[in-house]
């Protein structure tokens, strides 16, 4: 079964404002870590932020920030004032509570900035 | 530099014929794994280890085999290679430790480009 749901295959946002990247996830156990990873035409991927579920605080990191709602089960990644060097491919991953093991990705969304 | 390291990056086969993407970290990481990406599906787990000689499945582990003799190396085997495997493939390492493990990144290699014909 499907754990993690990214339902935007692709995104536009102009250079300098905000964009929201949706992410839900799907779990029973109460311990879950959630992660965010920025993956650029290059092919590398890169992690940007975590969150974990026991966490009362939203994180942060620079410009990312994860919204983090437990109760939908979502994870919203938050990247302020874009960059043209944002325009990539973003996953949204889980590494599961009991099984510390597994790891689960979304399908990603793909970023274009426009300038 | 603290890295996960893949080779090759680019790879084009033949259906059949036996080959080995290897993998190596330096950061004394306990826990390593491998996925391959494809277009619309993300990333999905292949196989995951543990610790040395300790090695187990993930979601798509069919046509596919791995070891871990040594703490830093974690090789891909394709014993047999079909063209369903073209795929994009990483190599991934994190710290393992208990309760805290659910927190830890992974951190990733370069990625494999791999082509069977």
């Amino acid at each position: 079964a499907q754990k993690i749901t990214q339902t935007q295959p692709g995104m536009f946002v102009q250079e300098k404002e905000a964009v929201t990247l949706d992410c839900t996830y799907d779990t029973s156990d109460p311990s879950y870590g959630l992660f965010w990873y920025k993956q650029p035409s290059s092919g590398e991927m890169i992690f940007l932020i975590y969150q974990g579920s026991y966490d009362q605080q939203n994180a942060t990191e620079g410009r990312y920030s994860l919204n983090f709602q437990k109760a939908r089960k979502s994870a919203n990644l938050v990247i302020s004032a874009s960059q043209l060097g944002d325009s990539a491919m973003y996953f949204c991953a889980m590494r599961g509570g009991y099984n510390f093991n597994k790891f689960y990705f979304g399908s990603g969304t793909k970023l274009n900035v426009k300038p | 530099e603290a890295q996960v390291t893949q080779n090759p990056r680019y790879l084009i086969t033949v259906t059949g014929k036996k080959l080995t993407v290897t993998c190596s970290q330096n950061m004394n990481h306990e826990y390593m794994s491998w996925y391959r990406q494809d277009p619309g599906l993300g990333l999905r787990q292949i196989y995951y280890s543990m610790n040395v000689e300790v090695t187990d499945k993930g979601d798509v582990p069919e046509g596919y085999k791995v070891s871990r003799k040594e703490k830093r190396n974690f090789p891909l085997i394709l014993e047999s290679p079909s063209p369903n495997q073209t795929s994009l493939y990483f190599c991934a390492s994190s710290p393992f430790g208990g309760q805290s493990t659910y927190n830890s990144p992974l951190h990733f290699g370069n990625g494999t480009r791999l082509t069977v014909t």
